[in-house]
Formats: structure tokens, sequence, C-alpha cells
């Protein structure tokens, strides 16, 4: 395909169970980003990787969270014991390293819900 | 208090009218900002990015920039019907903060036929 694409496109657990989110960047695209959107709101900064190393993972809200890159493409975002407050919408974006310094592309996303 | 503030909305306008879409924010570091379209239940759509103070057209969006006060906007002209979406404002610094965005959190816009 030619977008960035997330799978699953929604995911409903419950409270306690880990989840996992796929990330899938356009080819060639070396940098990407995950962002949450809650109801209503603007996007929350996760985590930024460049390659398959984050220089920067300073919007992770806790140890729960978890992000892994490889091969300089595909991602997954792991979330462990997922809580209530979890629930949101979870963005993945990529772009090329020297294009523009910005999110260019964004996925559909992941609606999270726990249950 | 949020680094990004954005008017809330939402705005309704008839079709052809001109937008104005606003954002303010307090961190001089910010460098690069842009502007994203989100329907419901999609993701954002690049719509534009300046890095300097000034106005940037594309179309019938033009961005403007004010450093000095922290100011920036989106103007649609002739709005459209199509253009009904969300609008969310962002921004990011250089170096070190070169990976995250900081965004508002959104203006609905309602473009009535």
């Amino acid at each position: 395909g030619a977008g960035v694409s997330q799978s699953p496109s929604n995911k409903v657990t419950e409270k306690g169970k880990d989840v996992e989110l796929r990330c899938d960047p356009i080819s060639g695209h070396t940098a990407l980003y995950w962002y949450r959107q809650s109801l209503g709101q603007g996007l929350e900064f996760l985590i930024y990787f460049q390659g398959n190393s984050a220089p920067d993972k300073s919007g992770l809200p806790s140890d729960r969270f978890s992000a892994e890159r490889t091969g300089g493409s595909v991602s997954t975002l792991t979330i462990q014991r997922t809580q209530q407050e979890d629930s949101a919408v979870y963005l993945c974006a990529s772009s090329l390293a020297q294009d523009r310094n910005t999110e260019a592309f964004f996925g559909q996303g992941t609606r999270l819900t726990v249950v | 208090q949020k680094e990004v503030e954005q008017d809330p909305g939402p705005l309704s306008v008839p079709e052809g009218a001109i937008v104005s879409l606003n954002c303010t924010y307090s961190n001089s570091a910010f460098q690069y900002f842009m502007w994203y379209r989100q329907y419901s239940r999609k993701g954002p759509e690049l719509l534009m990015y300046t890095y300097s103070s000034g106005n940037k057209e594309d179309g019938r969006f033009t961005a403007q920039v004010d450093k000095s006060s922290k100011y920036i906007s989106l103007f649609i002209r002739d709005s459209q019907p199509s253009d009904s979406a969300t609008y969310l404002c962002a921004m990011k610094g250089r170096g070190a903060n070169a990976g995250k965005s900081t965004f508002g959190d959104g203006t609905t816009l309602t473009v009535k036929p």
C-alpha cells in the first residue's frame, strides 16, 4: 500500500490485559512517530524513532508503555496491564528523515477501548 | 497552561466564506509550524508547513506565522462543504526537540452549502 498502515483498526480489551499495536510506515521513511488522541483532544506525543533507535521517548506515560522498531520499518507499541485511561486512538506517522522535519503522513489509527 | 492554545470553536460558516483559524503558543523554542486537517475517524492530513514568520500560500489555504506575537493562523478562502473537518495546529523545535510536535486541541469547522 502507498500509505501508513496500522493494525488492528479497532481493539477492545479487558482491563489488565496486554495489547500490541502495529504500524507499517511508508517504504523508505526513516522517521516514525507514535501519538495518541483522546476524544475531542489534540494529539499527545508518545515516542519518535529515527531508524531503529528512539532519540525521544519522553511522551511514554508510564513503564507499562514500550515501543520498538525493527529493520527500520515496522514498529510495535505495547501496552502492558491496560487501564481504562489508556482508551484512545493511537496514531502512527512517518516521514523521510530529511523531509521537512515533520510528521508528513499519518495512518488511520487504532481505536483502543479498555473495558 | 498549555503550550499551544487553539480557538476551540466549533465554527460554522456558509459556503464561500473566508475562514480564519488561530493558535497561540508560549514556547519560543518552536521553529516549525504545521496545520493538519482531520476528518471524522481518520488520521490527520498535513495541509501546511512553515518555518519562518510571514505568509505561505497553497491554493485556497494561507498559513501565517508571527513569531514575535507567538501567533499562527490558517486562512481558507472560498470555503467548501468538503472543508468541513477538524483543523489542528502543531509546532515543534529543533535539535533534541525535533522529534516531538505539540498539537492544539483542534477547531471543528462546518461549511454549510
